[in-house]
């Protein structure tokens, strides 16, 4: 399978828990996103990052995220005392950027339950 | 900011029914729209990219417009089946890394 992997597929968490997620993304896409997606709602965007660098941040990433892609490769997001409010879908997608357009190929996502 | 909307929310239709589902976007300056496919608990599949130069694009039984001066796109289904039942979301790409989600439709085909 050449897409985009993610894993775990599913978490269920105790709040106050910290969790990692990783992405896969393609393998010779230079852009990695991390959306979130509650319930009968579009995905939000959290962050994304241009090779190893991390561009830009949501408003919606708050301390306790944190998102690292270290050798521009695979990535990780990881939620440190996790809140009820943090129960989502975590989506991934990674794009090759040819000039000034882009599309955005996406995994299957992470569903976290935090009870 | 970049708006985008969805009507309708949710649709039933039956099967081999032709139907078009609705996407507005309040900033005409984007670079590409793109529709998905999203199954319950699941991620997001690709349907169709329309460049911003384009007008429609199609696959199989699927054909997107675009419309950039009035701010909207449309997915047009052919001979429904129940296989298409998901939730559609359209997404509007305005450069800079920005992509901008409805909040989708929900579609059921019924036998």
């Amino acid at each position: 399978d050449t897409g985009v992997s993610q894993d775990p597929r599913h978490k269920i968490t105790k709040r106050g828990q910290n969790v990692t997620f990783r992405c896969d993304p393609i393998s010779e896409h230079n852009r990695l996103y991390w959306y979130r997606q509650t319930l009968g709602q579009g995905p939000e965007f959290l962050t994304y990052f241009q090779n190893e660098a991390q561009l830009e941040k949501s408003r919606l990433l708050s301390d306790r995220f944190s998102a690292e892609r270290p050798k521009g490769s695979f990535s990780t997001l990881e939620i440190q005392r996790t809140e009820q409010g943090d129960s989502a879908m975590y989506l991934c997608a990674s794009s090759l950027v040819t000039g000034s357009n882009e599309k955005l190929f996406f995994g299957s996502g992470t569903q976290l339950s935090v009870l | 900011k970049q708006e985008v909307t969805q009507i309708p929310a949710a649709l039933s239709v039956p099967e081999g029914e032709n139907l078009v589902l609705n996407c507005s976007f309040t900033d005409s300056a984007i670079y590409n729209l793109q529709w998905f496919r999203q199954d319950p608990g699941k991620g997001l599949t690709s349907l169709l990219l329309i460049q911003s130069s384009q007008r429609e694009q199609t696959s199989g039984r699927l054909n997107a417009s675009l419309d950039k001066s009035s701010g909207r796109s449309t997915l047009y289904i052919a001979a429904s089946q129940p296989g298409d039942s998901a939730t559609y979301l359209c997404a509007a790409y305005s450069g800079y890394s920005t992509l901008t989600f409805g909040k989708g439709t929900m579609l059921l085909v019924s036998p």
